[in-house]
């Protein structure tokens, strides 16, 4: 069955200090990968989705990015946080293609704090 | 233009009752696949039912059943006697076959609370 595992669980970083968030997929081959933002209260927002390796795309310019320099890792990243930042992040999968009838499999999250 | 609505913001429901959460979608796509997913306090996305735009009877999956209106384009989540864990928010979502490629627009989410 397939998995996925999303670290850390919680994370409380200062301003301007960089950020790694990991995802990693278990189980399929060449699967969709989402990064998402949660505001608290709200619905989620899509950042970036990848395809395949090294194949990104981002939905909303930011201070972040991401990568995938494995078919079954996701990285999200940011060189310097800012208090914006903040939120509740998830990782998700869905198998590869363009299938409509394809769910998303989510992470458990990675609450993120900026001080 | 805002292609998932949910207007309830919250709901309420008594234990072994039954609810409604509403869920209205725009897509010019002939093709597009509607989703439910349930977010606990604990913050996990968890998925519940799918219904295809193709799909001529309503998905249903144990106490959940999806009142698929495609010509009202309306996906309502109906959740058959309530329980207490069922206190969650709920997320519907769709995905478009032709023009969505691959990506799952959310709904801003429902807040159910079960009462005992």
């Amino acid at each position: 069955s397939q998995t996925i595992h999303q670290w850390p669980a919680t994370l409380v970083q200062p301003v301007g200090s960089p950020l790694s968030l990991e995802c990693t997929v278990e189980g399929t081959s060449n699967p969709n990968l989402y990064w998402y933002r949660q505001a608290a209260g709200r619905g989620l927002q899509l950042l970036f989705y990848s395809v395949g390796i090294g194949q990104i795309s981002s939905e909303v310019p930011q201070n972040l990015s991401a990568s995938r320099p494995q078919d079954r890792q996701f990285i999200l990243s940011s060189k310097k946080l800012l208090l914006s930042d903040s939120g509740f992040y998830l990782c998700a999968w869905s198998v590869g293609g363009q299938g409509e009838n394809q769910p998303q499999h989510f992470g458990d999250g990675t609450r993120l704090s900026i001080l | 233009a805002q292609k998932i609505t949910q207007t309830q913001p919250g709901m309420f429901v008594q234990e072994k009752e039954a609810v409604t959460l509403d869920c209205t979608y725009d897509t010019s796509d002939q093709s597009y696949g509607l989703f439910w997913y349930k977010q606990p306090s604990s913050g996990e996305m968890i998925f519940l039912i799918y219904q295809g735009s193709y799909d001529e009877q309503n998905a249903t999956e144990g106490r959940y059943s999806l009142n698929f209106q495609k010509a009202r384009k309306s996906a309502n989540l109906v959740i058959s006697a309530s329980q207490l864990g069922d206190s969650a928010m709920y997320f519907c979502a769709m995905r478009e076959g032709r023009t969505g490629g691959f990506k799952t627009i959310f709904g801003a989410g429902t807040r159910l609370f079960v009462k005992a």
